[in-house]
């Protein structure tokens, strides 16, 4: 079962920062929190992890609080392209343990 | 690289009948995961394979579902007989264990 939740849907003007919350309140000091996105038609395609820090990637930017129960996903300038479903998931990395169970996610609608 | 690569990217086939979906892993990845997919009920994790070797088949529904993972690089689910309700989106994805999954382009099933 996904122990994440992700407001269903939100929308963003094409050049502005989307930012998609995530609470993940029960998270064990081994996990790390994943984000994937999901166009339409298409197998869900990795964005970025943490553990505890802030991190950056040519896709986005992931916010962890301190004491690691949400995170904050960044878009900082969207496209229509990003229009898409983007999951929240933490789980244990690199062990056998560690498998992804996807939630509903948020449907992120990009405007012209 | 190529990729995930599932196949065929559709199948439609009759109530009862065998089908199987293949799936070539990325060139070493060592972990191997079938996920379906439905409006009704989202991404759902069947099973998973880690060097070869079945790790977690609980999410896989019924005795119809068989997977098996002949080499390091190919795996195939197998459905019989299958029935319309198996009507789904696959995706397999696969990891080198550490990082991010790379999910392939899925197999839409159609049961008629």
């Amino acid at each position: 079962d996904a122990k994440t939740t992700q407001p269903p849907s939100m929308d963003c003007a094409e050049g502005r920062a989307a930012n998609l919350p995530c609470n993940h309140s029960t998270i064990s000091g081994n996990e790390y929190v994943y984000w994937y996105r999901q166009i339409h038609s298409q197998g869900p395609q990795y964005i970025i992890h943490g553990l505890k820090n802030n991190e950056t990637n040519e896709m986005a930017s992931l916010i962890i609080t301190e004491d690691r129960k949400s995170s904050t996903l960044i878009l900082p300038h969207a496209t229509l392209r990003d229009t898409a479903v983007y999951y929240c998931i933490s789980t244990v990395r690199g062990s056998t343990l560690g498998r992804l169970y996807f939630g509903r996610g948020t449907q992120l609608t990009v405007w012209p | 690289d190529a990729g995930v690569i599932q196949s065929p990217r559709h199948e439609v086939t009759e109530m009862g009948q065998e089908v199987t979906l293949r799936c070539k892993l990325i060139s070493g990845h060592n972990s191997l995961f079938w996920y379906r997919q439905t409006m009704m009920r989202g991404l759902e994790l069947l099973i998973y394979f880690n060097n070869n070797v079945p790790i977690d088949d609980s999410g896989m529904p019924e005795d119809r579902f068989s997977a098996k993972m002949p080499n390091a690089s190919f795996s195939t689910l197998k459905i019989q007989p299958s029935e319309p309700r198996d009507s789904a989106v696959y995706f397999c994805a696969s990891s080198a264990g550490g990082g991010g999954y790379t999910f392939g382009s899925g197999t839409r099933l159609t049961v008629v």
